[in-house]
């Protein structure tokens, strides 16, 4: 079936350095697309999201792009922190009828000091 | 703005009992989304109730079911647990499709 995922499960980067993780996604159809980052025993916190008719949005520290062509979606986090260390799950929603939110296995990104 | 609320955070079962999970969605937002995460995994979606009515379900069984009340918030119930019902139940809110998703900090449920 059609499905979110993540590229790699780990990512460790130094501190201060650009963390790019990334998501490829299978459902042509989906028009909206969310990044969380979810800390160890709490719920996925909102990090960025994008619609389908964009190709880059940014927010404080983060960039998302969304390449629909090959049905690739990537988080950048600039000058990674400790406090960045996390699990980051890609979510994509569904077009028309389609109101969930598909999530991949997620990225597990530790911050080296 | 307490954002989305649930209750209880940590609840132990006994296989063949029932449980209700409680969220309260964030402020303004009319939408809930219930989702079960194994450990390990991303969250998996079960089913979400808008003005009070489940409006779509996922692959989960009749054993779980829910309900939606005047005020937006939102239970989750189970009935006869499986010890593969263990795991962190999350619910989020929304104001309409399509748009950001508040999730709440999850109920973790162990079933023994």
């Amino acid at each position: 079936g059609e499905s979110v995922g993540l590229h790699l499960p780990t990512l460790s980067v130094q501190e201060g350095d650009n963390s790019i993780i990334n998501c490829a996604y299978s459902n042509s159809a989906s028009d909206y697309f969310i990044w969380y980052k979810q800390e160890s025993g709490k719920g996925p916190q909102f990090i960025i999201d994008i619609r389908s008719n964009m190709d880059k949005r940014q927010g404080q520290r983060v960039t998302v792009l969304l390449n629909k062509t090959v049905k690739h979606l990537s988080l950048q986090i600039a000058a990674t922190q400790p406090g960045d260390s996390a699990v980051y799950f890609c979510a994509e929603n569904g077009a028309g009828d389609d109101y969930k939110l598909s999530f991949g296995a997620g990225t597990t990104v530790t911050v080296r000091a | 703005d307490a954002g989305v609320t649930q209750s209880p955070t940590h609840l132990i079962k006994t296989r063949g009992q029932q449980v209700t999970l409680r969220c309260s969605p964030k402020s303004g937002h009319d939408t809930v989304s219930w989702y079960q995460q194994a450990l390990g995994q991303g969250p998996q979606f079960i089913f979400q109730y808008y003005e009070e009515e489940e409006r779509q379900r996922g692959n989960f069984p009749d054993r779980f079911s829910g309900h939606q009340f005047p005020n937006y918030s939102s239970e989750l119930n189970v009935n006869a647990l499986l010890l593969g019902d263990s795991a962190l139940y999350l619910c989020a809110s929304s104001l309409a499709v399509n748009t950001e998703a508040f999730f709440g900090q999850g109920t973790r449920l162990t079933v023994v």
